[in-house]
């Protein structure tokens, strides 16, 4: 049984728009989430986390939703990018200590 | 500052057979986990391992043992293959646990074929 679910996995678009990746989670106890970005040939890398007292953070172009009570998130990039490109891995754990699971993952292309 | 490096890259084992895979974590970082991915199913958590010793672990069968050393090296082995443990397999490492991964560093994986 998946905890983590992104539901679309792959999105395609166009240079300068707004990319919103997706995902949801089955298991209340997770209070912690994060997304991570990974190119071919290359390990993850982290990209931008949300705990559960929070409802939004931001950094950059990058901006992480988080709604508790559907127990769904999403990242939104704007304005999008060739370079960011990538399959997007939604993340989440229970506590700081805890393994993190991560979801089956979204291929993002940003098409120039 | 080296990043995590993982050994070997490619690997084509047959069924039955055992592999051990390798990661030397960046200087200094004291965590190691490891990870499976596969098509469709994201990354999934084999165990990790903090001052030599396994601290969480996943879903895995027995046959996923891994071990950590002193220098905070760490190995995983993978006894009696079997064609769905093809995989990429991917190692983390960070400075310290309860970090969330936030601030954990991923090498390059091992590819791993079973025929």
């Amino acid at each position: 049984d998946q905890q983590v679910k992104q539901n679309s996995p792959s999105l395609s678009v166009q240079e300068g728009r707004i990319s919103i990746l997706n995902c949801d989670y089955t298991n209340s106890m997770f209070d912690y989430f994060l997304w991570y970005k990974k190119y071919p040939a290359e390990g993850p890398t982290f990209l931008i986390s949300i705990s559960s007292i929070k409802d939004k953070n931001e950094d950059g172009r990058f901006t992480v939703f988080l709604n508790k009570s559907a127990k769904h998130l999403s990242l939104h990039i704007v304005p999008s990018q060739p370079g960011d490109s990538a399959v997007y891995f939604c993340a989440a754990s229970g506590t700081s200590y805890d393994k993190v699971i991560f979801g089956p993952g979204t291929s993002l292309s940003v098409i120039p | 500052k080296a990043g995590v490096t993982q050994t070997p890259r490619y690997l084509i084992k047959t069924r039955g057979q055992q592999v051990t895979l390798s990661c030397s974590p960046i200087s200094g970082h004291r965590s190691v986990s490891w990870y499976q991915q596969t098509p469709g199913q994201g990354l999934q958590f084999l165990f990790e391992y903090f001052s030599e010793t396994q601290r969480n672990k996943g879903n895995f069968p027995g046959r996923f043992s891994g071990r950590q050393f002193s220098n905070s090296r760490s190995e995983m082995n993978v006894s009696t293959l079997e064609l769905g443990d093809s995989a990429l397999y991917l190692c983390a490492s960070s400075l310290r646990r309860g970090q969330g991964l936030t601030e954990a560093f991923f090498g390059q994986g091992t590819r791993l074929t079973v025929v």
